[in-house]
């Protein structure tokens, strides 16, 4: 079974630093292309980065509203995608998702999320 | 490629068919996904590539449409149908979604 398990989230203050994790397990991890998306509380749902595999040399993508402050990366000894979040504002405050590129243009399998509160 | 959906929130009753319509800013084929999410819970993948359905989900469920008009189709509500839906474009980046329709019961 497909599974994605996201940590790390909590209160961080504005301008501070905070690092979320997914562990993944039941499927060929280093061969996957994963994702975090976000939902602010009551919106919608907003892709924030993209991080593909050993073959495509681990390369990345960004939304514009995060890049230069968050950074996507991957451990597959560990089977984990990791999301460093700096600069901090409070327009960060979501929960944020990590999420499967199932190939076939979309994202096939995702986490049960972790929230991130930005605030004084 | 924004993706702009209609309606925003809809009523419906069990038994009811449903269409959501997902309009692109310009053409974009057939690389728009359908994502069901329910309060307190992740997003789940209904149908990709437009039209095709994710392997266990209820054949109620169809998509259709290509370039810039797409559909995403209840044909008989269930209970377990009122939800928020999305659609999604992935083709290239930025990856976009639609801003959601709530969909409620009557």
């Amino acid at each position: 079974e497909v599974q994605l398990v996201e940590s790390g989230g909590g209160l961080v203050q504005p301008g501070g630093s905070l690092r979320l994790s997914c562990a993944a397990s039941g499927f060929a991890f280093s061969d996957s292309y994963i994702d975090w998306v976000r939902q602010a509380p009551g919106k919608g749902l907003e892709w924030v980065a993209h991080i593909r595999d050993k073959v495509y040399s681990y390369s990345t993508e960004y939304a514009a509203s995060v890049k230069g402050r968050f950074t996507i990366s991957r451990d597959d000894s560990k089977n984990s995608v990791y999301l460093q979040m700096n600069s901090l504002k409070t327009e960060d405050t979501a929960v944020y998702y990590c999420a499967r590129d199932g190939g076939k243009w979309s994202f096939d399998s995702w986490g049960q999320g972790t929230l991130v509160t930005v605030s004084s | 490629i924004q993706l702009t959906q209609s309606p925003s929130s809809l009523s419906a009753s069990v038994g009811d068919r449903v269409t959501i319509t997902c309009r692109a800013s310009q053409g974009i084929s057939t690389y728009l996904a359908w994502y069901q999410q329910k309060p307190g819970k992740a997003p789940k993948l209904l149908i990709y590539t437009a039209s095709t359905l994710q392997s266990g989900v209820p054949s109620r469920f169809s998509g259709s449409g290509s370039g810039t008009d797409f559909t995403l189709t209840i044909s008989s509500l269930q209970p377990e149908d009122f939800a928020t839906y999305y659609c999604q474009y992935f083709a290239s980046f930025p990856i976009t979604f639609g801003q959601g329709t709530r969909l409620e019961i009557k």
